[in-house]
């Protein structure tokens, strides 16, 4: 079955970096296009990079912009993502999801991992 | 940005009623709109894509509707399973989230 499994999560100072990591399995995971998703309690879910199924063609929320850098190896069936330059503001679990072309919408996530920036 | 509204922020229903949730787009989304459940520990999962698809494996019970700016998920006979957070999710113009809906037990 189709799975997506986060890692990487962890405390970290402001200004520190942090690389996570999405496992998946159970599918072409070459051929679909991943985003991740954070989600905070003050300020719910958040779009927050996408990355297309050949890696070439990635987009973030300006939010991140600059900071985050998204990639995959699709030898290895997994996606990362890069946090630099860390804020308070970017504390919150990190969530990649499948999209589903044409549609355009997620049809699965992982669960998620907690990354928490303090001093 | 496209600002998705969701009401109520909690909505009490007994088992076995129907619940009827509320997404509000700040400007037309079309169809392309998606409600996932969201329960603690796990993987949000989707129900219902452009509006009124449900997704594969999803119960009968649960049913979308709405175009544009106003979409409505509604579940028809609230199961045990069901209590739990609900999110709107508008794939139009890039991604925004409502701010979810926690169903309670009445």
């Amino acid at each position: 079955q189709v799975q997506l499994v986060e890692s990487g999560g962890g405390v970290v100072q402001p200004g520190r970096s942090l690389r996570l990591s999405c496992a998946a399995s159970g599918f072409t995971f070459s051929t679909y296009a991943i985003h991740w998703v954070r989600q905070t309690p003050g300020t719910g879910l958040e779009w927050v990079a996408v990355i297309s199924s050949d890696g070439i063609n990635k987009y973030y929320a300006d939010s991140v912009k600059g900071r985050f850098t998204m990639s995959r190896d699709n030898s290895e069936n997994t996606l990362y993502l890069q946090l630099s330059s860390l804020r308070l503001e970017d504390t919150a679990i990190y969530y990649c999801a499948r999209e589903i072309a044409p549609h355009r919408h997620f049809d699965y996530w992982g669960q998620g991992t907690l990354v928490t920036v303090s001093s | 940005e496209i600002v998705m509204t969701q009401s109520p922020a909690t909505l009490s229903v007994s088992p076995g009623e129907r619940a009827t949730l509320s997404c509000r787009a700040s400007q037309s989304v079309s169809s392309k709109l998606a409600w996932y459940q969201e329960k603690p520990g796990q993987a949000p999962r989707l129900l219902i894509y452009d509006a009124s698809t449900r997704a594969t494996g999803i119960p009968a019970r649960f049913s979308g509707s709405g175009s544009g700016t106003e979409f409505t998920l509604t579940i028809s006979s609230l199961q045990s399973e069901d209590f739990a957070v609900y999110y709107c999710h508008q794939y139009n113009n890039w991604y925004t989230f409502g701010q979810g809906t926690k169903l309670e037990i009445k």
